[in-house]
């Protein structure tokens, strides 16, 4: 079946120091992958998004996501994190090219300490 | 245009009423769609919306469950005879065609089956 696997549910890590957010998906032939963020009371805003081409994208908050279809995986990583950057992150993806549907998976709270 | 609303932002029910959301989506988006977020999960697809027309439905989406999109302009999620399960987070969003660009998410609205 047709997943997204976030292992972590919470990742605490003090500002300024850098932060890997790792996501897993089903490999298939054809595959968007999307990471979206949740702050408190919020919906969910697009971070950043993998269609094809560069396998390296970058959102314009400092975040970037790396596909890799040999371990499918579209890890989440930001150089140096601020006390702002505490939210829910979710990573998501549409296979098939079927864009109707977004298949997320299960979040990861980034709690950036002081 | 200021995004997606949803409303009511929170509605408490007792368990056996029926209760209706309201989405508005983007004005220039054709496509709306409808998740459903429990505590600690990712957002789950329950519906979508190409115009007016209602293309695809999860099977999450019980008979209880009705969706409309009359104009192809705002939608309803209707929820008949409410049980305790059904309390969640009801997303709506939308987006162009095209949906690999991304959607625009609501804010949600809270259901809450006492």
């Amino acid at each position: 079946a047709q997943s997204v696997t976030q292992l972590d549910s919470q990742v605490p890590v003090f500002e300024e120091a850098p932060v890997e957010l790792r996501c897993n998906y089903s490999s298939s032939v054809s595959v968007y992958l999307f990471w979206y963020v949740q702050y408190p009371n919020q919906g969910l805003q697009l971070l950043l998004k993998y269609l094809s081409g560069s396998t390296l994208v970058e959102s314009i908050n400092g975040f970037e996501a790396e596909f890799n279809k040999s371990q499918t995986s579209f890890h989440l990583r930001k150089p140096s994190v601020h006390i702002s950057d505490t939210a829910e992150y979710f990573c998501a993806a549409a296979y098939g090219g079927a864009t109707n549907k977004l298949i997320f998976g299960t979040g990861t709270l980034l709690a950036v300490q002081p | 245009d200021t995004g997606v609303s949803q409303d009511p932002r929170h509605k408490i029910t007792k368990r056996g009423q029926n209760v209706t959301f309201r989405c508005d989506p983007i004005s220039e988006h054709n496509r709306l769609y409808w998740y459903r977020q429990t505590l600690g999960q990712g957002p789950e697809f329950l519906t979508y919306f190409q115009n007016e027309a209602q293309l695809e439905k999860s099977r999450l989406l019980s008979d209880r469950f009705s969706a409309e999109r009359p104009k192809g302009s705002f939608s309803t999620l209707e929820i008949q005879r409410t049980e305790q399960g059904d309390s969640a987070m009801y997303l709506c969003a939308s987006s162009f065609v095209q949906g690999a660009y991304g959607y625009t998410f609501g804010s949600g609205t809270r259901l809450t089956v006492v």
